[in-house]
C-alpha cells in the first residue's frame, strides 16, 4: 500500500520568505504525487502533480515541487511566500491507476504567514 | 464549466438520527468519491463510484453507505449517527480514465450532537 507522511503539521514563514513544505512517501510501485491546498470552509485545490517524465513540476500561484525518487521525497517550496498563501496543504499518493481511485493523502501541513 | 457541487453545506443531527449528503459532478465526469475529514484523523477515504456502481471502498462501518445515479449524481448515506461522525464530507469527480485528476467540491459539514 502506499502512503504520504508530512514533515511538520504547522510552518510559520514571514511574507517574503521561502515556502518549504516536506512530504515523504513510500510506494511499492512507482508513485503519482500531488499536491492540494484547502482554504478555510472549501475544499481541495490542486497545486500540482507529477505522474512521469521531469522531476521538477510547477504548479499554480508559483509553488513548485521535485519528485526525488533516491529521497522518496515531494517537497513542495514556493520562493517568496504571500499572505493569501495562507492555508491547509495536502501531498497525496496514487498508484497511477487510472481507473480506480486509491489516493492516499497526508495528514496535512497549515501554513501560517505573517506580515 | 461548473465545478463539483455538494449540498446542503451545513448540517446539525443528533445522534441516532440518519443523514443524507449530496454532490453533483462536473459535467461528463462518471465517477465519485467520498472523503471524511476530521481534525484527528485528516482526510480520509470512505467510496468510489463509477457508473452507479461502487468500486473502491475504504474502511468505515456499514452505517456509512453511498449510491451513484445514472446522471453521476451521487449520495451517501450515514445512519444511526454517532458523535465521532461530525466532521467534514468532501466529494470529488474524476473525468473518465483519470481517477487521479480528482476536483474536489466544497464539502458538507456535518455536526452530531
Amino acid at each position: 500500500a502506499q502512503s504520504v507522511t508530512q514533515l511538520g503539521s504547522h510552518v510559520s514563514v514571514s511574507e517574503g520568505a521561502l515556502v518549504l513544505l516536506r512530504c515523504n512517501y513510500s510506494s511499492s510501485v512507482p508513485p503519482y504525487l500531488f499536491w492540494y491546498v484547502q482554504y478555510p470552509n472549501q475544499g481541495l485545490q490542486l497545486l500540482l502533480k507529477y505522474t512521469t517524465g521531469a522531476t521538477l513540476v510547477k504548479g499554480i500561484n508559483g509553488f513548485e515541487a521535485e519528485f526525488k525518487k533516491s529521497e522518496t521525497s515531494f517537497h513542495l517550496t514556493k520562493p517568496s511566500a504571500h499572505m493569501s498563501d495562507a492555508a491547509e496543504y495536502f501531498c497525496a499518493v496514487t498508484r497511477g491507476n487510472l481507473n480506480n481511485n486509491d489516493m492516499r493523502f497526508g495528514a496535512g501541513t497549515r501554513l501560517t504567514v505573517k506580515p | 464549466k461548473a465545478g463539483v457541487t455538494q449540498t446542503p453545506r451545513y448540517l446539525i443531527k443528533t445522534r441516532g438520527q440518519q443523514v443524507t449528503l449530496s454532490c453533483s459532478p462536473i459535467s461528463g465526469h462518471r465517477s465519485v468519491s467520498w472523503y471524511q475529514q476530521t481534525p484527528g484523523q485528516g482526510l480520509q477515504f470512505l467510496f468510489e463510484y463509477f457508473s452507479e456502481t461502487q468500486r473502491n471502498k475504504g474502511n468505515f462501518p456499514g452505517r456509512f453507505s453511498g449510491r451513484q445515479f445514472s446522471n453521476s449524481r451521487s449520495e451517501m448515506n450515514v445512519s444511526t449517527l454517532e458523535l465521532g461522525d461530525s466532521a467534514l464530507y468532501l466529494c470529488a469527480s474524476s473525468p473518465p480514465g483519470l481517477a487521479d485528476e480528482q476536483f474536489f467540491g466544497p464539502g458538507t459539514r456535518l455536526t452530531v450532537l
